[in-house]
């Protein structure tokens, strides 16, 4: 069974705090994916990378970056954490066809 | 661009009833198209997907057609269970078949 998982279930922050979320897939996928997920809104696409070292931007890249310096980790990172970007942060992968396989997700409420 | 509408919710069963969540899609060229679930306090699973038209895609009691005639790919399920309590969302690939375009999701709450 493919496995996604995710550094903290929950976080807390202040506004102006750097901000890393990790993701973890352990099944050699070339792809992966960072979504927020807001009541009324669905999932919103920040950023996705289809290669080590590489990445596009999705539908709401601005307030976030992104790294893969492994093929099986996808890090998030608010460079400046603000009251806006209080939300359900869900990693995916997945390797050649399209079906995603999700993360359980960071609830982060920044303060 | 590329867009999937489902219907709003929630929707409040009883148990053995029979359910439907309506999905439509607008998209150029024919994508695949999926439903996910996320149960509470969990991420999300694939419950089914359909790649063509007319294909039919089911899971666990549930079903749904692809229907290009109609841009839909409606959910149904002949008789829920308290444990279908639980969002669902409707989602399509994108022109690339790199990334998935979710719906907004729909709550539904199954009591017995």
């Amino acid at each position: 069974d493919v496995k996604v998982t995710q550094s903290s279930r929950y976080l807390v922050k202040r506004t102006g705090e750097k901000v890393f979320l990790e993701c973890v897939q352990d099944m050699d996928h070339e792809n992966m994916f960072w979504y927020r997920q807001d009541p009324g809104l669905g999932l919103r696409l920040i950023y996705f990378s289809y290669d080590v070292k590489m990445k596009e931007k999705g539908d709401i890249p601005e307030g976030y970056s992104v790294s893969r310096e492994k093929k099986e980790r996808f890090s998030l990172i608010l460079e400046s954490a603000s009251t806006n970007q209080t939300s359900m942060y869900l990693c995916a992968s997945k390797q050649g066809g399209e079906t995603q396989y999700f993360g359980p997700g960071t609830r982060l409420l920044v303060l | 661009g590329d867009s999937v509408t489902q219907m709003e919710g929630p929707v409040t069963l009883s148990e053995e009833a029979f359910l439907t969540i309506n999905c439509t899609y607008t998209a150029t060229g024919y994508p695949s198209l999926f439903w996910y679930v996320q149960y509470p306090g969990e991420g999300l699973q694939l419950l089914l997907k359909a790649t063509k038209a007319d294909d039919k895609g089911s899971n666990k009691g549930f079903e749904a057609t692809y229907r290009k005639e109609t841009t839909s790919f409606h959910l149904e399920k002949g008789s829920v269970q308290v444990s279908d309590s639980a969002v669902y969302f409707c989602a399509l690939s994108d022109q690339a078949g790199t990334a998935l375009i979710f719906g907004k999701g729909t709550t539904l709450s199954v009591s017995s």
